[in-house]
């Protein structure tokens, strides 16, 4: 079956660059993303990649897809406290009878600290 | 502005009762989600609807219930069968454009506990 992993927690000085790390298994995964949640809120779309991309840009954000070891990274540059959040990695492919249904990880909450 | 409407924020069920968590959008989207978030869980799929008045299990329906009558709506009953319901559940919403799959738009959540 489908599986996401992703580590549990990331600690970052502020300023410095923050990188959340996802694995998953699905080979025919056509979309990737990554969502931020805040406490008591729901998940907010950051960004995402399609499968046949290697590199997305926006900002200050980066995501790396590295297709062959079924890795995806998300790079945060000058990382502030607002960043503090949950991020959930979810991919998405048309295995329910044609809907894209995302599988999520399970977040890694990120701590950024003076 | 468009987005996702979820209430109330929060619920109490007392044991043997029945509780209906709203979810309304704006977006004119055809697809809804329910899902159940539990402390350092992901996101597991409760039930989703592609279209009105037709609706698919997710990985754990059981205990739970869901009506799609208006492209707008969507709510989620909880029921009495669902042993164990206290969680954060989150409603999303999303769309097909040009035959792509747009990414899902949540609301802010539902928190249900046990009395």
């Amino acid at each position: 079956g489908e599986d996401v992993e992703q580590s549990l927690f990331l600690s970052v000085r502020e300023g410095d660059s923050s990188v959340i790390n996802c694995t998953y298994t699905d080979s025919s995964s056509t979309y990737l993303y990554w969502y931020k949640q805040e406490p008591g809120a729901g998940l907010q779309l950051l960004t995402y990649i399609f499968s046949n991309m290697d590199m997305k840009q926006d900002q200050r954000l980066t995501v790396l897809l590295n297709k062959k070891d079924k890795h995806l990274s998300l790079r945060i540059a000058d990382t502030q406290t607002g960043d503090s959040a949950i991020y959930f990695c979810a991919e998405s492919n048309a295995g329910r009878g044609g809907s894209y249904i995302p599988t999520f990880g399970r977040g890694t909450s990120l701590i950024v600290h003076p | 502005d468009g987005g996702i409407t979820q209430s109330p924020k929060y619920l109490f069920r007392k044991e043997g009762q029945n509780v209906t968590l709203s979810c309304e959008q704006n977006l004119n989207h055809d697809a809804m989600y329910w899902y159940r978030q539990d402390p350092g869980q992901g996101l597991r799929l409760i039930y989703y609807s592609q279209i009105v008045n037709d609706f698919q299990k997710g990985d754990i329906a059981e205990g739970y219930s869901v009506s799609r009558e208006k492209k707008e709506s969507f709510p989620l009953t909880v029921t009495s069968a669902q042993k164990n319901p206290t969680a954060f559940y989150l409603c999303a919403s999303s769309s097909t454009r040009d035959r792509v799959e747009q990414p899902q738009h949540f609301g802010d959540g539902t928190r249900l506990s046990i009395l």
